[in-house]
């Protein structure tokens, strides 16, 4: 199947620093991909859709600003958490579908967590 | 707006025994339905997934049904084993953007040796 990486895997930050998080697809190209956030026993909460070459789409709630995505290539997707807080402390989950495969398959990474001091 | 209900919220069965997982899904027009299984700290993974010119599908231990006009499907994993102990989240096409889904809430599945 497809290959989704993301990077770091885990990362501690001091509050009202910024923190990148890179989705790649290894094996395809993506030219849409999906940013979620889960909290702890919880499921996954869909933030944004990212597009190549343009603008990322934000679900209702998610502040387009504190969550800053670029989508620079048909294989990267970058989420910037801008001036973190304690709140802001999540397992973020990226996915991209495959869209040259025949069916809507999301492929998930394996996951960035953050912890915000 | 778009559901999907899942149940149960915790399983826990004997190994070598079957589990089942139920998901409803509130909008008719959804037609593709990925099951995931998420291990601690890790990213959700896809185990199989059913469209919806499907009613059934199975994959070695794990199937999934679906009952279009209950708008109900469901994940059938049998000869349990540790090693599928781990949540369990349903997905059901959403309508309001392309490849975007509805997940369900998971399901914590304890497979006890």
């Amino acid at each position: 199947g497809a290959v989704v990486s993301q990077h770091p895997s885990w990362v501690i930050c001091k509050s009202g620093t910024s923190v990148k998080i890179e989705c790649r697809s290894l094996d395809f190209q993506a030219t849409t991909m999906f940013w979620y956030r889960q909290f702890p026993k919880q499921s996954l909460m869909l933030m944004a859709t990212s597009n190549e070459g343009s603008k990322a789409t934000y679900e209702q709630g998610v502040e387009k600003d504190k969550f800053l995505i670029n989508h620079a290539s048909l294989t990267l997707s970058t989420l910037t958490v801008t001036s973190a807080h304690p709140e802001d402390s999540s397992f973020y989950i990226c996915s991209a579908p495959d869209a040259s495969g025949s069916t809507d398959t999301q492929y998930f990474g394996p996951g960035t967590r953050l912890t915000v001091l | 707006g778009e559901n999907v209900e899942q149940h149960p919220s915790t399983l826990s069965v004997q190994e070598g025994d079957s589990a089942v997982i139920k998901c409803t899904y509130s909008d008719s027009a959804s037609n593709y339905f990925p099951w995931y299984k998420q291990e601690l700290g890790k990213g959700p993974q896809l185990i199989i997934d059913i469209r919806s010119n499907v009613g059934e599908k199975k994959d070695q231990r794990i199937a999934v049904t679906l009952n279009k006009t209950a708008k109900h499907f469901s994940l059938h994993i049998t000869e349990t084993q540790p090693e599928d102990s781990a949540v369990y989240f349903c997905a059901a096409s959403s309508t309001s953007g392309t490849y975007k889904y509805i997940f369900g809430t998971g399901t914590r599945l304890k497979v006890l040796a």
